[in-house]
């Protein structure tokens, strides 16, 4: 079936140091990826996406390239900030209902000063 | 545009008590959903809503009910509320295969 996997967390990095978290699904067909954000105490909201092989998607210096051939779409930014601590969940567009979603469990990122 | 409302934003529950959440949406969007967080298991769909009037099932219905009778609301109905429905309740509307997500409902049933 169609499913997403996430790095574990939490990851605890310092200020200004590059962040990796990896993301690789199994699905049917040419899903959308997500990346989504979930600040504390607020509902999710969608950092970036890309629609079709080799897009790749950006925002708030965050990027994120689909790989079809590696089925991952791993998130990384160059130089993160205390600010970008939150819990970061990966999706997928299901192939069967494109309007639904396949959700990763989220992987916590604390920075530190 | 407020985009997706949820009230309560908290809820303290008996055992056996009833309850709605209440959610609203002022973007049109057709689909939506109800979305569970609970700590170490991500979210986990509910129930959702392709338009009014049509609902379905998602991964962990039981315990829910919900309805729609517009496209603006969807709320979802707790009829005897169980320990284990404590948890962060999100609601989402979608347009384009993109979520938007409300502040969420943090209900605790004792």
């Amino acid at each position: 079936g169609n499913s997403v996997t996430q790095m574990e967390g939490p990851v605890t990095l310092s200020e200004e140091a590059f962040l990796t978290i990896n993301c690789t699904y199994t699905a049917t067909g040419y899903p959308s990826l997500f990346w989504y954000v979930q600040y504390p105490g607020e509902g999710l909201q969608l950092l970036l996406k890309a629609t079709k092989a080799d897009d790749k998607g950006s925002n708030k210096g965050f990027e994120a390239t689909y790989r079809k051939e590696t089925t991952s779409f791993h998130l990384e930014k160059g130089s993160v900030q205390v600010s970008d601590s939150a819990v970061y969940f990966c999706a997928l567009s299901d192939p069967g209902n494109n309007r639904k979603l396949i959700w990763g469990l989220g992987t916590s990122l604390a920075v530190n000063p | 545009n407020a985009g997706v409302t949820q009230t309560p934003k908290f809820q303290v529950l008996k055992t056996g008590q009833s309850m709605t959440l209440q959610c609203a949406q002022d973007m049109n969007h057709e689909y939506m959903s109800w979305y569970r967080q609970d700590p170490g298991m991500g979210l986990r769909l509910i129930h959702y809503s392709v338009g009014a009037g049509i609902t379905d099932q998602g991964e962990v219905p039981n315990g829910y009910n919900v309805s729609r009778s517009t496209t603006e609301d969807f709320p979802l109905r707790l009829l005897s509320a169980a320990p284990s429905q404590t948890s962060v309740y999100f609601c989402a509307s979608s347009y384009l295969g993109e979520q938007y997500f409300g502040p969420g409902t943090r209900l605790t049933v004792t």
